[in-house]
């Protein structure tokens, strides 16, 4: 079945840093890619997504690129702030017709000011 | 416009009692999911409603989860005869419904923190 490994946390840096979280997938046919948010006290929020290979999803300075050749989608931001402290889920979803979510287990990240 | 609702937002009972948790999609989402968002097993699918469309139950875990959505909005997930082991947080979220050509957002609601003492 479909799987999301997703670099484990917590994971702390300081601000300004650059951020990676590694995120690999395993699925059949062609899976659309996400990263999920969840700030402390808040919901589950979509961060970015990218539904097929060589895709690139931004947003808030946040970016990962759909690479099918190492079936990864890791996240990358150039400069952390403290405000993007949360705990990041890595997900797809398969192809049409299979609408639910499969989640990596999640990183905590902190930004220390 | 409103986001999705659940209710309550924290749930303590005592093993073996039922329990039911409420979700109320946004107004005009025909799709509803379900998922449970525990320690030991991270965020997992539980079930998923579309319309009139028999629901994909492939992530209960047992037969002691159920779910209905009636008039195809509000949804309960019912749970009988609590375990320790269901203490979780869980989560319901709705959507527009899918279509081949884009993805729909899943939009989340607060959760329901549900603890089985």
């Amino acid at each position: 079945g479909d799987s999301v490994t997703q670099m484990e946390g917590p994971v702390t840096l300081s601000e300004e840093a650059f951020l990676t979280i590694n995120c690999t997938y395993t699925a059949t046919g062609y899976p659309s890619l996400f990263w999920y948010v969840q700030y402390p006290g808040e919901g589950l929020q979509l961060l970015l997504k990218a539904t097929k290979a060589d895709d690139k999803g931004s947003n808030k300075g946040f970016e990962a690129t759909y690479r099918k050749e190492t079936t990864s989608f890791h996240l990358e931001k150039g400069s952390v702030q403290v405000s993007d402290s949360a705990v990041y889920f890595c997900a797809l979803k398969g192809d049409f017709g299979n609408e639910k979510l499969t989640f990596g287990t999640g990183t905590r990240l902190t930004i220390i000011p | 416009g409103a986001g999705v609702s659940q209710s309550p937002s924290n749930k303590v009972t005592e093993k073996g009692k039922d329990v039911e948790l409420r979700c109320d999609p946004i107004s005009g989402h025909t799709a509803l999911y379900w998922y449970r968002q525990s320690l030991g097993q991270g965020l997992e699918f539980l079930i998923y409603f579309q319309g009139n469309s028999a629901p994909d139950k492939s992530g209960l875990p047992s037969d002691r989860f159920s779910a209905e959505r009636t008039g195809g909005s509000v949804s309960t997930l019912t749970i009988q005869r609590t375990q320790q082991e269901d203490s979780a947080v869980y989560l319901c979220a709705s959507s527009p419904r899918p279509s081949v050509s884009s993805y729909n957002e899943q939009f989340f609601g607060p959760g329901t923190r549900l603890t089985v003492l």
